[in-house]
């Protein structure tokens, strides 16, 4: 049972214009989400990361918008280039308690054409 | 830094054999994780260490893997015998927290393994 989903597994942009990668989960207890990226034959790295007292986080070109009520995270990437085509991975932790281990998505695979 | 190392790259092994990964944490980060990317599950965490010692297991598929983690800068994950279905990149990633807010983990770059 996934409880971190990224229903979309591709996602195709032109150079310039915005990505927008999104996510939702469905464990209520999760409360805080971060973003990891991962080129060709690389591990993930860290991106972006958002607490749940937030809706939005922001650094650089990179965004990330928290919607509680929806259980539902995006990334916005303004504006793309030909670097950031890379997997993306959603990811949820709690906190504080049992479940603080990170739970990922199957991730996201933007391509951002010249 | 070098980061976290993984050894080998890539794996290729007939079914039924034994098969290691090795793993060597940033030096200074007391949490180990061992994950597994596949299509179909993404990246899913098979255990975690905290100081040496096994704390979560719940994510080992079955008896056929084990893991270790004899000092604090090595670790290893075994699968014996080897199936088709194990193959997979194995990720191994370190961090100084289990508190991800304000310790990202750092993800090695991974073994391929396939299982012939």
């Amino acid at each position: 049972d996934q409880q971190v989903k990224q229903n979309s597994p591709s996602l195709s942009v032109q150079e310039g214009r915005i990505s927008i990668l999104n996510c939702d989960y469905t464990n209520s207890m999760f409360d805080y989400f971060l973003w990891y990226k991962k080129y060709p034959a690389e591990g993930p790295t860290f991106l972006i990361s958002i607490s749940s007292i937030k809706d939005k986080n922001e650094d650089g070109r990179f965004t990330v918008f928290l919607n509680k009520s929806a259980k539902h995270l995006s990334l916005h990437i303004v504006p793309s280039q030909p670097g950031d085509s890379a997997v993306y991975f959603c990811a949820a932790s709690e906190i504080t308690g049992a479940n603080s281990k990170l739970t990922f998505g199957k991730g996201i695979t933007l391509s951002v054409r010249p | 830094d070098a980061g976290v190392i993984q050894s080998p790259r890539h794996e290729v092994t007939e079914m039924g054999q034994e098969v290691t990964l090795r793993c060597k944490p940033i030096s200074g980060h007391d949490y180990l994780f061992w994950y597994r990317q596949t299509m179909m599950r993404g990246l899913e965490l098979l255990i975690y260490f905290n100081n040496n010692v096994p704390i979560d297991d719940s994510g080992m598929p079955e008896d056929r893997f084990s893991a270790k983690m004899p000092n604090a800068s090595f670790s290893t994950l075994k699968i014996q015998p080897s199936e088709p279905r194990d193959s997979a990149v194995y990720f191994c990633a370190s961090s100084f927290s289990l508190a991800v807010s304000n310790s990202p983990l750092h993800f090695g770059n991974g073994t391929r393994l396939t299982v012939t």
